[in-house]
């Protein structure tokens, strides 16, 4: 059964500062890997997908990396500002539907 | 990108009474929807894949008597909640393919249900 684990489970950063979350996975046979963001009280927001074949994906200020042979993603946010605060998941889809981490609650402290 | 609606946001009943809430593929059909379920500062975990036409399957723990799912049209699914008590309350999301046989997926905004 696929699980996924996210480091921090929390963390709290000034702001523009560079930061990374952590994502790991136990199978690693995935098709893709996707982040979202989650607002309180709110909905999911997706912000990166990468297909299982890819390395890596990049949007804006967010840049996510893909190792599937060691089960490991990264989502690395660059000068983070005040209105990043927020839950980040990460969540893979393989042979059932999405299946979720528990999230990393952001802080970015003006 | 394709669009998932739902309905209500938000809802607010009585323990014991039933609770419907809509999943709508906006602009795609989806012969298959499925439901999560998020508790407070929890992840979201899958309840039930809808199929159109059959079935469905729910996820091992959930009860099917008690999560009604009906999935009667390609862009509509349903998830009743029976004789609903404030364990219940949750925050449900339902999510569909992008296209028949697609890995990536759409989420609905979510329907925050209190039961009191």
């Amino acid at each position: 059964k696929q699980e996924v684990t996210q480091i921090p489970a929390a963390l709290s950063v000034p702001e523009g500062e560079n930061l990374v979350l952590n994502c790991s996975f136990t199978d690693s046979a995935i098709y893709n890997l996707q982040w979202f963001r989650q607002d309180p009280g709110k909905g999911l927001t997706s912000l990166l997908l990468i297909q299982s074949s890819q390395r890596e994906q990049t949007s804006g200020r967010l840049n996510a990396s893909l190792d599937k042979s060691s089960g490991r993603s990264t989502l690395y946010i660059a000068a983070s500002q005040p209105g990043d605060s927020a839950t980040y998941l990460c969540a893979v889809r393989g042979n059932t539907p999405l299946v979720f981490g528990k999230g990393t609650r952001l802080s970015v402290i003006a | 990108g394709a669009v998932v609606s739902q309905h209500p946001s938000r809802v607010i009943c009585k323990s014991g009474t039933s609770v419907k809430i809509e999943c709508r593929s906006l602009d795609f059909q989806a012969t298959t929807m499925f439901w999560y379920r998020q508790f407070p500062k929890q992840s979201l975990m899958l309840m039930a894949t809808s199929n159109e036409g059959s079935k469905a399957t729910y996820e091992q723990g959930v009860e099917k008597d008690k999560f009604l799912i009906n999935h009667a049209s390609l862009t509509l699914s349903t998830l009743t909640v029976t004789s609903a008590h404030p364990e219940d309350s949750s925050f449900y999301i339902c999510s569909a393919p992008a296209a028949a046989g697609s890995y990536e997926q759409y989420f609905g905004p979510g329907t925050r249900l209190t039961v009191t």
